[in-house]
């Protein structure tokens, strides 16, 4: 099963409203990240959040960590049409193992 | 700065017919190298990474097979495709840590 799993799968919001996306995961991470896709193309980076973090900013984005409860949260404030895309969680275990486990991901749709 | 170029865009394909992709990173030396499928609407498939020349791990078993012949050259090959390989396929790399991931721009198989 997916180590990230996202929810909502699917959220369609207002420009200038927020928008909180959240992602699940199962075992013990070295670190969380977030990424961005936009429809037919490649995967962007967006942030790292590692597991002695709480709380993370770039931008308009702020990222949390809880490893007590195994989840994370996006939240993408005042939000603008140019964010509408796909948004993945991915985990990473560290150590030797170098997969990144990605989520199905959230489709967010900002409406102008 | 480093670059990653994946070839190529699109592709379609007839059922038994050989299949390569490939990618290159310019900019870095010793990246990791790895390879994703992506069903439509679903999350990232790791099929393949590579911590150096010639050193590739498969995680799913399956007629496709890579190769790395040089540093900073990932391919990705197929003797006979089927109608289940049909997908985007996404080359990344990364550096040792963080293992952040730089994504192409994808490849989008068709096979018919």
């Amino acid at each position: 099963s997916q180590q990230g799993e996202e929810d909502p799968q699917a959220l369609s919001i207002q420009e200038g409203e927020n928008a909180t996306m959240n992602c699940s995961y199962k075992t013990s991470i070295n670190n969380l990240q977030w990424y961005r896709q936009n429809s037919g193309r490649g995967l962007v980076h967006l942030i790292l959040i590692r597991s002695n973090e709480r709380e993370k900013h770039s931008g308009r984005l702020r990222v949390t960590l809880d490893t007590s409860k195994k989840s994370s949260s996006l939240l993408i404030t005042a939000s603008r049409a140019a964010d509408t895309a796909s948004y993945f969680c991915a985990t990473d275990s560290g150590g030797s193992n170098y997969k990144l486990t990605f989520g199905k991901g959230t489709l967010l749709t900002v409406n102008p | 700065s480093q670059t990653i170029h994946q070839w190529p865009a699109t592709l379609v394909q007839p059922v038994g017919s050989p299949l390569s992709l490939e990618c290159t990173v310019e900019g870095t030396s010793n990246p990791n190298l790895y390879w994703y499928r992506q069903a439509a609407g679903r999350g990232l498939q790791l099929l393949f990474y590579s911590v150096g020349i010639g050193q590739i791990s498969s995680e799913v078993p399956q007629n496709l097979s890579a190769s790395r012949p040089q540093d900073r050259q990932f391919i990705l090959s197929s003797k006979k495709l089927l109608l289940s390989d049909s997908g985007f396929y996404l080359c990344a790399w990364s550096r040792a840590e963080p293992r952040e991931l730089f994504f192409g721009e994808g490849s989008r198989l068709t096979v018919l």
